[in-house]
């Protein structure tokens, strides 16, 4: 089936540096790739999302791109805070479908050490 | 603006009971998606509602069921509880039906199965 490749599964940081999250999806008809932080005893809220007409979008700190013939896509965060310690998911989906088609990572527990 | 309310935080069942969750969405949302997560599954979809009609349903046996009322509240239940039922279980509320839609979760309902 189709499956969402998440490296590194934990990764730590000094505050400040910079930490990339990459993923990999098998499906080549996905086209909405969602990111979502999910803080200890938090539901995920979605951080920033792309969609395949994009190769690159930032927000702030926040940034995502995307390698659609390599079916790759990262995330960047730099200067990193320690309240950007949390598990991040990434997720591939078809769009228009329906959440079923929705394909998690297995999530990346970053820490930020002060 | 309230955001995705779920009830109960924490449940702890005993093997072969059954259990209901609720999920109150945002206002104005009319989709709601229930996910099971877990340390060795991670993300799972279990079913997306949309104007209370089950639109989809993942691949979890049928002691899995849910439903949604007409004010867009949903339920999920559980029956003969088992061991490996132990999870976060997560609702997720949207504006519009898709997986391209920004979905919003709650903070979710620890089940306990002992």
């Amino acid at each position: 089936g189709e499956n969402v490749e998440q490296h590194p599964s934990t990764l730590s940081v000094q505050e400040g540096d910079s930490a990339v999250i990459k993923c990999t999806y098998s499906d080549s008809a996905s086209n909405y790739f969602p990111w979502y932080k999910q803080e200890l005893g938090k539901g995920p809220q979605l951080i920033i999302d792309i969609r395949s007409n994009v190769g690159e979008k930032k927000d702030q700190r926040i940034a995502v791109t995307l390698n659609k013939t390599a079916k790759h896509f990262s995330l960047h965060i730099t200067e990193t805070q320690p309240e950007d310690s949390a598990v991040y998911f990434c997720a591939a989906s078809r769009g228009r479908a329906s959440y079923d088609k929705v394909i998690f990572g297995p999530g990346t527990s970053l820490s930020v050490i002060p | 603006k309230a955001g995705v309310t779920q009830t109960p935080r924490y449940l702890i069942k005993t093997r072969g009971q059954q259990v209901t969750l609720s999920c109150s969405p945002i206002s104005g949302h009319r989709s709601v998606s229930w996910y099971q997560q877990t340390p060795g599954q991670g993300l799972q979809f279990l079913f997306e509602y949309f104007s209370e009609t089950q639109r989809n349903k993942g691949n979890f046996p049928g002691r899995f069921s849910g439903r949604q009322f007409s004010n867009s509240r949903s339920e999920m239940n559980v029956s003969t509880l088992e061991l490996g039922d132990s999870a976060l279980y997560l609702c997720a509320s949207s504006l519009l039906l898709g997986a391209d839609t920004e979905a919003f979760f709650g903070q979710g309902t620890r089940l306990t199965v002992v």
